[in-house]
């Protein structure tokens, strides 16, 4: 089956500095790659995702890119605010509708002011 | 977007009993549903993936006799918690797949069950 490996476990960064947080896959079948941000005791909410035709997306201050040859994916935040504080999980999954996300183990962003 | 809700958000229970726990897919049909369990400042750790009108599929190291699941119709899943522990206490998360947006899933906002 799939496992996702996610690094750093911890990261702390200045407010207006990057973050960036990384994940390998092992099936080479996935083919779409969702990162969440979890706040205490609340639902994951998605940030962004990317799918295996792409090789990077962008959302404002957010972006992920994937390299299938490689089977890695990362998650980029430019300008981070302390607002973006949270616990980030990569996940792995196929389109198919049987298949769950296999989460990474998560990353504690720190942004402090 | 697509909306799954599960209850009750919270609940507390005696060691013995069993603990019922619904999740819905508010504004769409789900033949699959999948439920995840997460510890304090863990990840989501899949259980069981739950298949309308038939057995759900396990993973490795679950117990299918104590964590019961039925997915009785296209929009409910039930997991029901049988001769409840502390150790059973945790975050338990269920999720849906919208198969009209193919890849997305949606989180249902989960149930904090702690056993005394």
């Amino acid at each position: 089956g799939e496992n996702v490996e996610q690094h750093p476990s911890t990261l702390s960064v200045q407010e207006g500095d990057s973050a960036v947080i990384k994940c390998t896959y092992s099936d080479s079948a996935s083919n779409y790659f969702p990162w969440y941000k979890q706040e205490l005791g609340k639902r994951p909410q998605l940030i962004i995702d990317i799918r295996s035709n792409v090789g990077e997306k962008k959302d404002q201050r957010i972006a992920v890119t994937l390299n299938k040859t490689a089977k890695h994916f990362s998650l980029h935040i430019t300008e981070t605010q302390p607002e973006d504080s949270a616990v980030y999980f990569c996940a792995a999954t196929t389109n198919q509708a049987g298949t769950a996300l296999i989460f990474g183990k998560g990353t504690t962003l720190s942004v402090s002011s | 977007g697509a909306v799954v809700s599960q209850h009750p958000s919270r609940v507390i229970c005696k060691s013995g009993t069993s603990v019922k726990i619904e999740c819905r897919s508010l504004d769409f049909q789900a033949t699959t549903m999948f439920w995840y369990r997460q510890f304090p400042k863990k990840s989501l750790m899949l259980m069981a993936t739950s298949n309308e009108g038939s057995k759900a599929t396990y993973e490795q190291g679950v117990e299918k006799d104590k964590f019961l699941i039925n997915h009785a119709s296209l929009t409910l899943s039930t997991l029901t918690v049988t001769s409840a522990h502390p150790e059973d206490s945790s975050f338990y998360i269920c999720s849906a797949r919208d198969l009209d947006r193919s890849y997305e899933q949606y989180f249902g906002p989960g149930t904090r069950l702690t056993v005394t």
